[in-house]
């Protein structure tokens, strides 16, 4: 089976300027997640979708950070306008419902943000 | 909130056994995981282990869980040069949110030959 697609694997823009993130996850994938990982540290939840409605967004800064999965598939995350601070790896994931033990989350290889 | 908590670094030689260390402060009912994240890759799952378990084993693999101490051990047998990544500790509460992952810093294991 495919694994979680993002793209794209490295973006670096300035601060104050906007970006957005793409991610594909398996085929039939209910659950969708967005993590940000920065360097040094473990992966922080962001927002988790549940097909096209948003479960938990409670640690996602919404004055900047906005994200979406319009037909419960694919799903973007932006940024806007990007701080110094959001320089991380945007790691996207999935699995088949809500998530357990027997249905564990499939990373994808992430998108290196760098806002210089 | 959930915190959890991991050493940065170790180091063995190829054929050592590893075991790497990670304390969580979450109460009773939960999961604990282990990710392993290569180099410019995302994470994969490793194993996990409910908290009313004492022990799981699969392979190379030993997990063992001291539930009074919250401590959690991922122990490698027989480690090889591919172990080498950064392998990292997760705990989730068993209701709500489904799998709502709490990570720790992350444990650097480099294997030197």
């Amino acid at each position: 089976e495919a694994g979680v697609a993002q793209s794209p694997r490295y973006k670096i823009i300035e601060k104050r300027q906007s970006v957005a993130f793409w991610c594909n996850p398996i085929s039939g994938h209910a659950t969708l997640y967005w993590y940000q990982q920065i360097l040094g540290q473990g992966p922080k939840l962001l927002i988790q979708f549940q097909n096209n409605g948003v479960v938990d967004d409670s640690q996602l800064p919404k004055d900047r950070f906005s994200a979406e999965r319009l037909k419960g598939v694919d799903s973007t995350l932006k940024i806007q306008p990007a701080k110094l601070e959001d320089s991380a790896v945007y790691l996207c994931a999935s699995s088949p419902d809500r998530g357990t033990v027997n249905s564990p989350l499939h990373f994808g290889n992430g998108t290196r943000l760098t806002v210089t | 909130g959930e915190d959890v908590e991991q050493s940065l670094f170790l180091s063995v030689r190829e054929g050592d056994s590893s075991v790497i260390n990670c304390t969580y402060t979450d109460s009773s009912s939960t999961y604990l995981y282990w990710y392993k994240q290569e180099p410019g890759a995302g994470l994969q799952l490793l194993t996990y282990i409910f908290s009313n378990m004492d022990m799981k084993q699969d392979q190379r693999l030993t997990v063992l869980l001291n539930k009074k101490d919250k401590h959690l051990s991922l122990r490698i047998a027989d480690t090889q040069t591919g172990d080498s990544a950064i392998y990292f500790c997760a705990e989730s509460p068993v209701t709500g949110g489904g799998n709502k992952l709490t990570f720790g810093t992350g444990t650097q294991l480099k294997v030197e030959l």
